[in-house]
């Protein structure tokens, strides 16, 4: 199967901070990526959709001033968490699409003290 | 409204204890519906797609079947190596995902 990279897969970083989390795909190129974040033992929650040269779509009640992605090239797009508080703490993964099927990232532990 | 209910929430199994995981569906016009592997602290790891009812799909001690309702993974005779949260996903015709809260399997030796 594709194979997307995410990195870092665990973060700690003070309040107030911004932290950056990239998403790769490896062989293949990706026009839409999506980014996802996951509480214990919930479901995936679709944050936003990254589109390759233009801006993302975010879900409804997702802030896209805090949760900043840029899809710069078809093989990365990244999430950038401003200004970080301690409630944004989670497991955020990535996912590109080949054909019909979805390929995930290796998650990122955020924890923001 | 599109969703995924997964039961059970967890389940404990002695080693070659056969079982099946359920996945009960609604969705608007399916296209594919997705079984992964989630190992704690790692992101989802594909397993299978399954597009119409009466499929099957097989990978070492996993099936997964499909009826027009609900998907069964059947784990036979496990392993300890095959505890892990079984996510269970459905992508409509919007093409959008939607995933369930998914089982929490765990295989005693």
């Amino acid at each position: 199967g594709a194979v997307v990279s995410q990195h870092p897969s665990w973060v700690i970083c003070k309040s107030g901070t911004s932290v950056k989390i990239e998403c790769r795909s490896l062989d293949f190129q990706a026009t839409t990526m999506f980014w996802y974040r996951q509480f214990p033992k919930q479901s995936l929650m679709l944050m936003a959709t990254s589109n390759e040269g233009s801006k993302a779509t975010y879900e409804q009640g997702v802030e896209k001033d805090k949760f900043l992605i840029n899809h710069a090239s078809l093989t990365l797009s990244t999430l950038t968490v401003t200004s970080a508080h301690p409630e944004d703490s989670s497991f955020y993964i990535c996912s590109a699409r080949v054909k019909a099927e979805a390929f995930f990232g290796q998650g990122t532990r955020l924890t923001v003290v | 409204e599109d969703q995924v209910t997964q039961s059970p929430e967890a389940l404990r199994l002695q080693e070659g204890e056969s079982s099946s995981l359920n996945c009960s569906y609604t969705v608007s016009g399916l296209r594919g519906l997705f079984w992964y592997r989630q190992d704690p602290g790692k992101g989802p790891e594909f397993l299978f797609t399954l597009y119409s009812a009466g499929e099957e799909k097989e990978k070492e001690r996993l099936k997964a079947t499909l009826t027009k309702k609900e998907s069964f993974l059947h784990i036979t005779a496990p392993k300890p190596e095959d505890s892990a949260t079984y996510l269970c996903a459905v992508r409509n015709t919007g093409n959008q995902f939607y995933f369930g809260t998914g089982t929490s399997l765990t295989v005693i030796p």
